[in-house]
């Protein structure tokens, strides 16, 4: 049985960095995409980046190129974002989800979602 | 980078009726391979987005036969035969042709 399940809420203030957790189990890691996705309140989905587990490759999108690093451990089927420098723009709920590696059939399993906040 | 543009944005339906939701794409999602990469999700409040529709047409694993896709190119539409209590919520397309990815702006599906 499928599960993703993120890490959880964190408050940060203005500057500091964030690292949300994403860890995965019941199918193989290395299979299928990472993605992330956040939601500021009242908003809507924005999509931010990608990783490649079986290789380690990202892509970002231009919005968070500078301040946005996506990992993932084999070892601990995980996936890791840390976002940098941030900002009351910031906070959001941020989830990942998984998409098969070879086949275009979206994004079928979602975390539960992380809250970030950003205040001083 | 291509832009996705859902309408409407509101949409009241009464349960039991039809509910139709357009996706407008600024490029293309049609791949050389014949298939459109456009997929649709619904966030019920307070949850996250759960895949109902993937490839244009094809529907997600569990996801009930009133929920259909169709369209091609540059137009997409969902479309709920009978709108159920639990179909309420925000749904919205996403292309998964190129990076970096997208969404539409979501369309909230509201009781009348």
């Amino acid at each position: 049985q499928v599960h993703v399940v993120q890490s959880g809420a964190e408050v940060k203030k203005p500057g500091a960095s964030v690292r949300v957790s994403c860890e995965a189990s019941g199918y193989r890691f290395t299979d299928y995409y990472i993605h992330w996705v956040r939601q500021a309140p009242g908003q809507g989905l924005e999509w931010m980046g990608v990783i490649n587990p079986s290789d380690g490759a990202t892509t970002y999108s231009q919005e968070f190129q500078d301040r946005l690093t996506v990992t993932s451990d084999t070892a601990t089927q995980a996936s890791y974002m840390f976002l940098h420098s941030l900002t009351s723009a910031d906070t959001a709920i941020y989830f990942c989800a998984r998409e098969p590696l070879l086949y275009a059939y979206g994004l079928d399993f979602w975390g539960q979602g992380t809250l970030v906040t950003v205040s001083s | 980078d291509i832009v996705l543009t859902q309408t409407p944005l509101p949409l009241p339906v009464t349960p039991g009726e039809a509910a139709s939701i357009s996706c407008r794409s600024s490029q293309s999602l049609l791949h050389r391979n014949g298939h459109n990469y456009l997929n649709w999700y619904l966030q019920k409040p307070g949850q996250s987005p759960q895949l109902l529709i993937y490839l244009g047409s094809n529907r997600a694993s569990g996801v009930p036969d009133r929920f259909s896709g169709s369209g091609s190119g540059t137009d997409f539409t969902l479309k709920i035969s009978r709108v159920e209590a639990d179909d309420f919520g925000l749904y919205y397309c996403m292309q998964d042709l190129q990076t970096p990815r997208s969404f539409g702006q979501g369309t909230k599906l509201e009781i009348k």
